[in-house]
């Protein structure tokens, strides 16, 4: 069985300070894994993912995730908020299997001050 | 370049009323996703579809049925709503199980 967790349901910060959002997975095979963003009423954008390749990946707007297997991780970082950055984040696994779905975190929201 | 387009966008429907949700997708994509989203929940998988004629269940599927009759729409119905069903629908659709997603803009279902 594959699932994934997102260690925190809500993380605030001030404009210009480092972002983490934390997420682990579990899954039985080697997985992908990706992060989404939602800004308030609209829909899902991808924001980066992670198929095997380099582990350090980098994805629109700044952010980036390092898949760390020995911690069944996938953070996503940014090293400074700006205000538009406030939104609902997702971490997502998919397994290299055919006929199997995406599987959603329950998201993080993140709220940025100035 | 519509991508994938949901159609209603809002709707309210009594208790005990059906409809069908509409998902489109030009991408000619493998994979279609339906998900409801509810507060504190995240998305949660409803049915999905790994080709034309194809179906198969998700997380929770109870209330719902889907029909994939041709490649580029997947289908999404409910028979007899419930207050419970009240949540906001994603369709999504992808070229492989582990490829990128692409998700519609949503459909804000309200059962009074």
């Amino acid at each position: 069985a594959q699932s994934v967790t997102q260690l925190d349901s809500h993380v605030s910060v001030s404009e210009g300070t480092p972002v983490l959002l934390r997420c682990n997975y579990s899954s039985s095979y080697s997985p992908s894994l990706f992060w989404y963003v939602q800004h308030p009423n609209k829909g899902l954008q991808l924001l980066l993912k992670y198929t095997s390749a380099a582990t350090l990946v980098k994805g629109i707007n700044g952010f980036e995730a390092e898949f760390k297997k020995s911690e069944t991780s996938f953070h996503l970082t940014k090293p400074s908020a700006h205000m538009s950055d406030a939104a609902e984040y997702f971490c997502v696994v998919s397994l290299h299997q055919a006929g199997t779905a995406l599987i959603f975190g329950k998201g993080t929201t993140l709220s940025v001050s100035s | 370049n519509a991508g994938v387009t949901q159609t209603p966008k809002f709707r309210v429907l009594k208790t005990g009323q059906s409809m069908t949700l509409l998902c489109a997708q030009d991408m000619n994509h493998e994979y279609m996703y339906w998900y409801r989203q509810d507060p504190g929940m995240g998305l949660r998988l409803i049915h999905y579809s790994v080709g034309e004629g194809t179906t198969a269940k998700g997380e929770v599927p109870d209330g719902y049925n889907v029909s994939r009759l041709k490649k580029q729409n997947f289908l999404l119905g409910l028979e007899s709503a419930a207050p419970s069903q009240t949540s906001v629908y994603f369709c999504a659709s992808s070229y492989v199980a582990t490829g990128v997603a692409f998700f519609g803009q949503g459909t804000r279902l309200t059962v009074v």
